[in-house]
């Protein structure tokens, strides 16, 4: 059965600076696997999808990577911004054909 | 581009009472998810239709039960409602199982019971 842990489970940093988030995964049988944002009590919103064969995916000042021979992910947010204060949420999908989804890390940037 | 559309927002239910959710997937996605998230916690996967044909089923309570109708719309009706019910319930959306391209979240209904 896939579980999906993140660490840090809350992470507090000053405007500026760069940042990395964690995601480990124990079944690298996944096709894919997707970061989301969550602002409080709000919905889901995808920010990058890595597929399997590849190793990064980047948007704007989110880069993310894959190595699924260590079943780890890392959501890399440059120059962070008070508006990158939300969860984030990283959700692998396997052969069972549904998403698994981490606990998430609560970040939260100060001015 | 469309999304993925739910509604009610909000919900307010007393206990015992029954809540009918509705999903309206982006057009030409061929499967639905529900998912249940309470507070402080990950989504967990409730059930989820491929085609209008239920596909896979997690940790669904009997009390709750959903479809997928000749639209593609979904709606999860659930009865009896329990305090422990209440959490944000999202309907999600995909094309070919998400394995090229994601899923697709919508905002979530906010079930609230007392």
């Amino acid at each position: 059965k896939q579980e999906v842990t993140q660490i840090p489970a809350a992470l507090s940093v000053p405007e500026g600076e760069n940042l990395v988030l964690n995601c480990s995964f124990t079944d690298s049988a996944i096709y894919n696997l997707q970061w989301f944002r969550q602002d409080p009590g709000k919905g889901l919103t995808s920010l990058l999808l890595i597929q399997s064969s590849q190793r990064e995916q980047t948007s704007g000042r989110l880069n993310a990577s894959l190595d699924k021979s260590s079943g780890r992910s890392t959501l890399y947010i440059a120059a962070s911004q008070p508006g990158d204060s939300a969860t984030y949420l990283c959700a692998s999908l396997g052969g069972g054909g549904k998403l698994i989804f981490g606990q998430g890390t609560e970040l939260s940037v100060k001015p | 581009a469309a999304g993925v559309i739910q509604s009610p927002r909000h919900l307010i239910k007393e206990k015992r009472e029954t809540a009918t959710l509705k999903c309206y997937p982006i057009p030409r996605h061929d499967t639905v998810y529900w998912y249940q998230q309470g507070p402080g916690q990950d989504p967990q996967f409730l059930i989820s239709f491929y085609e209008k044909m239920q596909s896979d089923k997690g940790s669904i309570p009997d009390r709750f039960s959903a479809q997928q109708f000749s639209d593609y719309h979904s709606e999860l009706n659930m009865s009896s409602l329990e305090l422990g019910d209440s959490a944000l319930y999202f309907c999600a959306s995909s094309l070919d199982g998400g394995t090229n391209y994601g899923y697709t979240f919508g905002s979530g209904t906010r079930l609230t019971v007392v």
